[in-house]
């Protein structure tokens, strides 16, 4: 079926160490959003995508858009212990006009 | 600023029992849904609405249901809890559909239902 794919879900990093993360969608997607879930909190929205290449960026963290919006990448420049969490991507997928089908997210740990 | 509320944080329920669930949300917003969230499993979608009185399935609606009488409440019922729905919920909202622009989710804080 239609999927969003966020692999893998776990990763460790080194405080300072920059981090890239995946998502990608079986279909294309009008429009692509990631969130952010702290340990023992709930999801926040962090950006919406909305065209294809975009590139979005919020202090350390860097968002992009594929080109054939079907994928897209979250990059942060010298983790620090604050981005600690789970990231998810989510897009809506063909003929799904409410609702979001999320990833199933990534894991980041950063050692201090 | 924009609130989503949960009726509980943390519930322990019998196997068998009915279950209710309540989401508040004050943005006014048109869509509601009701996910859980298990390790390994991410955030699986188990209904939504998109209007008083409507409702959608999701991914995952077996043994449950949903019930929006007002714009800003949205509940879910187990009917009769089993084991297999321990889990955490979250009630979310946004105000337009998901395939147009500014679709952001606000989630509620969660209610982890433990079902003994």
């Amino acid at each position: 079926g239609q999927q969003v794919m966020q692999i893998p879900q776990y990763q460790h990093v080194q405080e300072g160490e920059d981090f890239t993360t995946y998502c990608n969608s079986s279909t294309t997607l009008s429009n692509i959003q990631w969130y952010k879930q702290r340990p023992g909190g709930h999801p926040v929205f962090l950006i919406q995508l909305v065209k294809s290449g975009e590139v979005k960026k919020q202090k350390r963290l860097t968002f992009q858009f594929g080109e054939a919006k079907k994928n897209s990448s979250l990059h942060i420049t010298a983790t620090q212990t604050t981005d600690v969490g789970t990231y998810f991507c989510a897009g809506p997928l063909t003929g799904a006009n409410s609702k979001l089908t999320f990833g199933k997210g990534i894991t980041l740990s950063v050692r201090p | 600023d924009v609130k989503v509320t949960q009726s509980s944080r943390y519930l322990v329920k019998r196997t068998g029992e009915k279950v209710f669930l309540e989401c508040v949300q004050d943005m006014d917003h048109e869509n509601m849904f009701w996910y859980r969230q298990d390790p390994g499993l991410g955030l699986r979608l188990i209904y939504f609405s998109y209007d008083v009185k409507m409702k959608e399935k999701g991914d995952i609606p077996e043994g449950y249901s949903v019930s929006r009488e007002k714009k800003e409440r949205f509940s879910l019922i187990l009917e009769s809890a089993s084991t297999n729905q321990t889990s955490m919920y979250l009630c979310a909202s946004s105000f337009s559909y998901a395939a147009s622009e500014n679709n952001e989710q606000f989630f509620g804080p969660g209610t982890r239902l433990t079902v003994l």
